[in-house]
């Protein structure tokens, strides 16, 4: 399975914009980029994934590179609900769908 | 919304005793995961059920954990005897696509041994 690499912590101001950075530069073709959070003391929980294209839903927007080595998860106004850990995850497309979490970006959110 | 469940919230043994976590997941939710999360780290996968079968369980230390699913609903897993090393939140999950689906989380078990 192809790696990836995120920053260990990230700080942001409240309703200011957040860009979370991963990089898989192994990815493969068919592999999906996932993103999940997980809130203290509460399980992961799924916040967007993409192959190619960008990608926006109520939570967050995907931006994915052109060669698809690298990705942001763009949280547009941070809450201090977005207090979490969040997770770039590789899926490979017809596979068993196992998510292999690394140990995530934590991210801090100051009022 | 529906969710997953898992009982108890929390459980505090003493090594060499049996302990069991018990997972209900999203109704019609045919793939149902379990994942140990020791503190700092992510979660890692113990096994994958598809229906009742198994159909990913290489790292579940099976001398110790054994996993159930009978009906292909509900699930449990046991660890047998319990190690210091066991300490760690166990998560349920379960989804409705089992190749890259969304994962539906449960809050999970906090196990501590003593």
């Amino acid at each position: 399975d192809a790696k990836t690499t995120q920053p260990n912590s990230m700080e942001s101001n409240e309703e200011e914009p957040v860009h979370l950075p991963c990089n898989h530069s192994t990815i493969s073709g068919t592999d999906y980029i996932h993103w999940y959070r997980q809130l203290p003391s509460q399980g992961p929980e799924y916040v967007i994934h993409g192959l190619t294209s960008n990608v926006n839903n109520r939570m967050a927007s995907l931006a994915i590179a052109e060669d698809r080595k690298s990705s942001t998860l763009i949280l547009h106004r941070a809450t201090l609900r977005d207090a979490a850990v969040y997770y770039c995850i590789l899926i490979r497309g017809g596979s068993q769908g196992n998510l292999i979490f690394g140990k995530g970006t934590k991210l801090s959110v100051k009022p | 919304e529906a969710e997953v469940a898992q009982s108890p919230r929390y459980k505090i043994t003493e090594k060499s005793q049996a302990v069991a976590f018990w997972c209900d997941p999203i109704s019609g939710h045919a793939t149902l995961y379990w994942y140990r999360q020791i503190l700092g780290q992510g979660p890692e996968l113990l096994v994958q059920f598809q229906d009742e079968s198994v159909v990913d369980d290489s790292q579940l230390p099976k001398d110790r954990f054994s996993a159930e699913r009978l009906k292909g609903v509900d699930s449990t897993l046991k660890i047998q005897p319990a190690e210091l090393g066991d300490s760690a939140m166990y998560l349920c999950a379960s989804s409705l696509v089992r190749d890259w689906g969304e994962q539906f989380f449960g809050p999970g078990t906090r196990l501590t041994v003593l």
